[in-house]
């Protein structure tokens, strides 16, 4: 099976930069994606990474390695609307079809 | 507009009974996904689907059943061998291929009582 696992709680002051760890233990997957997910409210897209590196998307960048089963997704001038859960998602690659497989997810709370 | 539609909103159900919880897409997406979210949990895949009259068991699919009948439609029922039903559900859809973005709908709350 598959599973990945990130810290459950980040706790920053607006502005500051965050950074949220996701390490994974899987076989054939195509890539790893972060979802935030707003207190009652549905997991919307925030990155996607296929191959190893840096995406950058705005305040948001996403990193990949492979090499590691190791990724991060980097929250910058943090503002208060980035209080969320934050997940990371495989892709994982199977006969039947792609298989999204979700962590446990990290909570970001954002202090004035 | 097109979207992921979930109904209910909220649900209750006396212990005992099946319940179905319904989930429409009008994305043309093929991938369709059932999760389960507790409390201050991550998301736990129930059922997948790719192609239609085609699906597949998650992570915690005891309890649970689906049908793929129509590429929009993905309805799951909450049978009543599924020891702790009360839930947050969450159905999502993507396009084929690598890493596409899932669209999730806005969840049913399902409380059995």
């Amino acid at each position: 099976g598959q599973s990945l696992e990130q810290p459950s709680e980040v706790t920053a002051v607006e502005g500051a930069i965050v950074q949220i760890n996701c390490t994974y233990q899987t076989s054939g997957f195509y890539g790893l994606s972060w979802y935030q997910q707003h207190d009652g409210g549905a997991p919307t897209f925030l990155s996607y990474n296929a191959l190893d590196g840096l995406e950058e998307t705005g305040r948001f960048s996403s990193f990949l390695s492979r090499s590691d089963s190791y990724g991060y997704l980097l929250l910058q001038e943090l503002q208060m609307k980035d209080s969320a859960s934050y997940f990371c998602a495989l892709t994982v690659i199977k006969a039947a079809g792609n298989k999204l497989t979700f962590g446990g997810g990290t909570r970001v709370l954002v202090k004035p | 507009d097109g979207g992921i539609t979930q109904s209910p909103k909220y649900l209750f159900r006396k212990e005992g009974q099946n319940v179905t919880l319904s989930c429409e897409q009008n994305l043309n997406h093929d991938a369709m996904y059932w999760y389960r979210q507790d409390p201050g949990q991550g998301l736990r895949l129930i059922y997948y689907s790719q192609i239609v009259n085609d699906f597949q068991k998650g992570d915690i699919a005891e309890g649970y059943s689906v049908s793929r009948e129509k590429k929009e439609s993905f309805p799951l029922t909450v049978t009543s061998a599924q020891k702790n039903p009360t839930a947050f559900y969450l159905c999502a859809s993507s396009l084929q291929g690598q890493g596409r973005e899932a669209f999730f709908g806005q969840g049913t709350r399902l409380t059995v009582v």
